[in-house]
């Protein structure tokens, strides 16, 4: 079935990297343009990139850009988001999506930024 | 930016109950709106897409109307299962969601 499992999430402190990961499988990957987003502690949700199918277009959050990147790997099914400069309201979890008549969900990653 | 107004913020609702929740776009959207739902500590999950389209395996009880600037989910004969927030999600230019509904039963 359908799965998106994202990795890569931890406490880091403020100013720092962070790279976060999101597995696919049971889709045809390469077909879908994909998400990230996220949802700070007892927060909405906030939508922060979007990647084309084809890793040829990217778009970014107001909030982010310039600090986040998404990449994907369609040779390896992966999703990446390369966050830098990291700020103590970036503490969320975060969540890859697929885009195929509307956003399906992967199960989430916890990001804590903290010193 | 497009902003997503949804109302209530919260609402309690008996087993059996007909609820709605709305969702106003500061602009025209056409139909390119969905509704989310998540229970507490899940992750989200797609019901309803195109503005009135169920997501496969959603309940018949979830009905999505609405076009342009309004919009409304509607849940029939509420189930206690149901309880959660629900959040409106606009795709006409990128992506912007509603501050989210919280249903409880009384």
């Amino acid at each position: 079935q359908v799965q998106l499992v994202e990795s890569g999430g931890g406490v880091v402190q403020p100013g720092r990297s962070l790279r976060l990961s999101c597995a696919a499988s049971g889709f045809t990957f390469n077909s879908n343009a994909m998400h990230w987003l996220r949802q700070a502690p007892g927060k909405g949700l906030e939508w922060l990139a979007l990647i084309s199918d084809d890793a040829r277009t990217t778009y970014h959050a107001d909030s982010v850009r310039g600090r986040f990147t998404i990449s994907r790997d369609n040779s390896k099914n992966m999703l990446y988001l390369q966050m830098n400069s990291l700020r103590t309201d970036d503490t969320a979890v975060y969540y890859c999506a697929r885009d195929d008549s509307g956003l399906h969900w992967g199960q989430g990653a916890l990001v804590t930024v903290s010193s | 930016d497009i902003q997503m107004t949804q109302s209530p913020s919260s609402l309690s609702a008996s087993v059996g109950d007909t609820v709605t929740i709305t969702c106003q776009a500061s602009e025209d959207i056409s139909h390119y709106l969905n509704w989310h739902y998540q229970k507490s500590g899940k992750a989200p999950k797609l019901l309803i897409h195109d503005a009135s389209s169920s997501q496969t395996g959603v309940p018949s009880r979830f009905r999505g109307s609405g076009s342009g600037t309004d919009f409304t989910l509607t849940i029939t004969n509420v189930q206690p299962e149901d309880i959660g927030t629900y959040y409106c999600q606009q795709y006409d230019n990128l992506y912007t969601f509603g501050q989210g509904t919280k249903l409880e039963i009384k």
